[in-house]
């Protein structure tokens, strides 16, 4: 049974950093694409981050780039999302999901998701 | 980036309907389209991927076409438990977006 299940959230400054994990069972972690997707409260869902299954290739949202870090450690079959210069837009849900391919693909997994609040 | 306009935003719906929610992509992504249920403090479910594969467990009265820019999500019979917020979603091309969601709301 695949298993996702993320950590790491809470409340944070604006400016501050923060690094969310998601430890994942139940499949071969290092064949298949990892996501962060977020979703802010009273919003809809957006695409953050996404890493490819060996974790040489990794994609940002442009609203992310230069602040957010996605890694993944096929040893402890753990995704991480480094989050840092934290900004009050950032306060989200953050879900994890695997893709069904190597590179890409659709979501097929999702955890429920760990909550970040950016506030003062 | 591939914007996904979906269409409507919202809709009220009695049980026992039947409901079609549409997803147009800003460029063409084949069949590289998926659709997901959403309810609060769940996690988003899949329901259909590859614009019309139902995923497994997921009942016959989803159905999901459409190629192209073009999608359809149609939901016959709406029993309680399809009330939620449903997305479309392309994962043809980097980076991955998705439409803004509609709320079925019970009527």
């Amino acid at each position: 049974e695949v298993k996702l299940v993320e950590s790491g959230g809470g409340l944070v400054q604006p400016g501050g950093s923060l690094r969310l994990s998601c430890a994942a069972s139940g499949f071969t972690f290092t064949t298949f694409a990892m996501n962060w997707i977020r979703q802010a409260p009273g919003k809809g869902l957006e695409w953050v981050s996404g890493i490819s299954g060996s974790g040489g290739s990794t994609y940002y949202a442009d609203s992310v780039k230069g602040r957010f870090t996605i890694s993944k450690d096929n040893f402890k079959n753990t995704l991480y999302l480094q989050i840092n210069s934290l900004r009050d837009e950032d306060t989200a849900v953050y879900f994890c999901a695997k893709s069904d391919g190597y590179n890409s693909g659709w979501l097929d997994y999702w955890g429920q998701g760990t909550l970040v609040t950016v506030s003062s | 980036d591939i914007q996904m306009t979906q269409s409507p935003s919202s809709l009220s719906a009695s049980v026992g309907d039947r409901v079609t929610i549409t997803c147009r992509a800003s460029q063409a992504i084949s069949n590289d389209l998926a659709w997901f249920q959403h309810k609060p403090g769940k996690a988003p479910k899949l329901l259909i991927y590859g614009a019309s594969t139902l995923q497994y467990g997921v009942p016959s009265k989803f159905s999901g076409s459409g190629s192209g820019t073009d999608f359809t999500l149609t939901i016959i019979s709406l029993q309680p438990e399809d009330f939620a917020t449903y997305y479309c979603q392309q994962y043809n091309t980097y980076p991955l977006t998705f439409g803004g969601g509609t709320k079925v709301e019970i009527k």
